[in-house]
């Protein structure tokens, strides 16, 4: 099946830092979503892109859709510690249906 | 307007029985999409219903089935349990239509152990 890259795979951060993560894919997506797990609990929509270049903003959060449709970039400003949690990327790719592809998840964490 | 809602939140099995997790999506929305997600694995797609019709499918063994019924909940049973069926199930509502411009939500998942 697809695969999306998604990276860095974790990352150790201090309070007031930003973040930044990314996903990568082979094929052209047409929606890229951004969503955060804790704990469990399911994962939790932040941030839906449905066009090339589209920037979308969520508080301090931030994300784009890449211009060649195959990546897309979370952004965190001023970390606290409630950020910490497991993100995920996930995008649908034209024709095929309904069904969504998931990167392998960035797991943050925020050191106060 | 509601969330996703999954039950049961936990569930202790035994290998060789099986187990039948309920998943009722937002109000309006048509598509449940049901995902395995293990520490090793990740989200992995096992099914999805759209107007009671499975619509797309993973790469899972005969063993795991669902439905889907008339108000859109959804039922995802599987057989002769694994201990390595032991996970997080989750499911994913949404329109199901226009997938250029959809969005699935996430209920809290049901929390699988198989002793």
């Amino acid at each position: 099946g697809q695969q999306l890259n998604q990276s860095p795979q974790s990352m150790f951060i201090q309070e007031g830092e930003d973040v930044s993560m990314n996903c990568t894919s082979s094929s052209i997506f047409n929606t890229w979503l951004w969503y955060k797990q804790e704990p469990g609990e399911g994962p939790v929509l932040l941030i839906a892109l449905y066009k090339a270049g589209e920037l979308t903003s969520n508080g301090r959060l931030t994300a784009q859709f890449g211009i060649t449709r195959k990546d897309s970039f979370l952004n965190i400003s001023a970390s606290i510690p409630s950020d910490v949690g497991i993100y995920f990327c996930a995008g649908s790719i034209p024709n095929t249906g309904n069904q969504f592809y998931f990167g392998t998840g960035t797991s943050l964490t925020v050191i106060p | 307007k509601a969330g996703v809602t999954q039950t049961p939140r936990y569930l202790i099995k035994t290998r060789g029985q099986q187990v039948t997790l309920s998943c009722s999506p937002i109000s309006g929305h048509r598509s449940v999409s049901w995902y395995q997600q293990t520490p090793g694995q990740g989200l992995q797609f096992l099914f999805e219903y759209f107007s009671e019709t499975q619509r797309n499918k993973g790469n899972f063994p005969g063993r795991f089935s669902g439905r889907q019924f008339s108000n859109s909940r959804s039922e995802m049973n599987v057989s002769t349990l694994e201990l390595g069926d032991s996970a997080l199930y989750l499911c994913a509502s949404s329109t199901g239509l226009a997938v250029s411009t959809d969005t699935q939500y996430f209920g809290p998942g049901t929390r699988l152990t198989v002793l």
